[in-house]
């Protein structure tokens, strides 16, 4: 079964601190992973995109990393602020154009 | 290029009721995808339309439909409200093109159903 989790499900940390969000799927045939940052009431925002052939992938404060032999993703944010504060959704897009979307790391950032 | 966008934004509606959502997706994008968010279920398809036609469906009761214009705005319908089909409805497009063929969310309309 097609299926992508996420972990921790939550996460507190202080400011400037740095964290990673994990993710682990089991989606074939792979087409690309994806990272969208989510800010309460709004929508999905993408971070990264990342293909079969791509190991990291930065943006700005937020680096992907993706192992596609063992299934696995993480998503590295360093320095973190305040206004990271949201929820970090991993999606495995299979077949070309269907996606399977994980149910999020909610991460609050306090000062 | 003006995003997403999504009207209305806030929705309360009772049971029974039927609700209509609008998407208007990003010039010259002709792909729209809906998606139910939940806070247990997370994110999950509804269905996809591209010039017109829907072209994906996911797993949901025939209450769900959707319709794209010609102008590649979308609305989704929702008939018989139930009380869990209160949720953030999202609105994506993409413009089928590129290597990722990456899609652009709306904010969302959030419904409530009482």
């Amino acid at each position: 079964k097609n299926q992508v989790e996420q972990s921790p499900q939550s996460l507190i940390i202080l400011e400037g601190k740095n964290c990673t969000l994990q993710c682990n799927y089991t989606v074939s045939p792979f087409s690309n992973l994806r990272w969208y940052k989510q800010d309460t009431g709004r929508g999905p925002v993408s971070l990264t995109i990342m293909t079969f052939s791509e190991n990291t992938k930065s943006n700005g404060r937020y680096t992907a990393t993706l192992d596609a032999d063992t299934k696995q993703s993480s998503l590295h944010i360093t320095a973190s602020q305040l206004s990271d504060s949201a929820s970090y959704i991993c999606v495995v897009v299979y077949n070309t154009d269907k996606l399977i979307f994980g149910t999020g790391t909610r991460l609050q950032v306090f000062p | 290029k003006a995003g997403v966008t999504q009207t209305p934004r806030y929705l309360i509606k009772t049971r029974g009721q039927q609700v209509t959502l609008s998407c208007s997706p990003i010039s010259g994008h002709r792909s729209v995808s809906w998606y139910q968010q939940t806070p247990g279920q997370g994110l999950q398809f509804l269905f996809e339309y591209f010039s017109e036609t829907q072209r994906n469906k996911g797993n949901f009761p025939g209450r769900f439909s959707g319709r794209q214009f010609s102008n590649s705005r979308s609305e989704m319908n929702v008939s018989t409200l139930e009380l869990g089909d209160s949720a953030l409805y999202l609105c994506a497009s993409s413009d089928q093109t590129g290597r990722y063929n990456e899609q652009f969310f709306g904010p969302g309309t959030r419904l409530t159903v009482l």
